[in-house]
């Protein structure tokens, strides 16, 4: 069956804009993670889904970061008024049970604010 | 200190010799280690979990836990140059009553030389 999507693959902004990210889980899976990761280093964790709600959004970095899953499936990530310093790659996950559970990574979408 | 901790590298070793990749980790209530691949521009993809003190072999890889120790390896046998890539210590912890976070390192990077 399909992996875990992510779309756009890439994205250039400028300082300030809006950005929205999206994740498609794998189908049946009911946990969905995001990540970010900078050049060279390691993963970051952001938030956490089990169905639609998000028992853990401790990683989000600022007030500028939001996110929602709908129907338990599709997630998007939303940046308002992007910094450069939030050009990474966003990776998602998604596992078939809870956080014990293996996750399986999307391609990611690098994104890179001018 | 940082939760989990892996030596950045690169930790080259010659084609055919076994790679050994540590990690230690700080909460001594963790429960279950996974060791992910990441080759360069790509997304991670899980090689192995372990959950019990020991050893734990799949082909050429066993993975060393050691919960009095804290620390978790990842041995490579017959180390290939298809090998080369970052390899990912993840932890899961409880991070209070009822909720567990899954932590990353930030990788080695492993060279093997043909």
């Amino acid at each position: 069956g399909a992996g875990v999507s992510q779309s756009p693959s890439n994205k250039v902004t400028e300082k300030g804009k809006d950005v929205e990210l999206r994740c498609d889980p794998i189908s049946g899976h009911t946990a969905l993670y995001w990540y970010r990761q900078s050049l060279g280093q390691g993963l970051e964790f952001l938030i956490y889904f089990q169905g639609n709600s998000a028992p853990d959004k401790s990683g989000l970095p600022s007030d500028r970061f939001s996110a929602e899953r709908t129907g338990g499936s599709v997630s998007t990530l939303t940046i308002q008024r992007t910094q450069q310093e939030d050009s990474a790659v966003y990776l998602c996950a998604s596992s078939q049970g809870g956080i014990q559970e293996t996750q399986y990574f999307g391609p990611g979408t690098r994104l890179l604010v001018l | 200190q940082k939760e989990v901790e892996q030596n950045s590298g690169p930790l080259s070793v010659p084609e055919g010799a076994i790679a050994s990749l540590n990690c230690t980790y700080s909460d001594r209530g963790s429960q279950s280690f996974f060791w992910y691949r990441q080759y360069s521009g790509k997304s991670p993809e899980l090689i192995m979990f372990i959950y019990s003190n020991g050893d734990k072999e799949d082909g050429r890889f066993t993975a060393q836990l050691n919960k009095a120790s804290q620390y978790v390896s990842l041995l490579i046998r017959d180390s290939q140059p298809s090998d080369s890539a970052t390899y990912l210590c993840a932890v899961i912890r409880r991070v209070d009553t009822g909720r567990r976070a899954l932590t990353f390192g930030s990788g080695t990077r492993l060279q093997v030389q043909p």
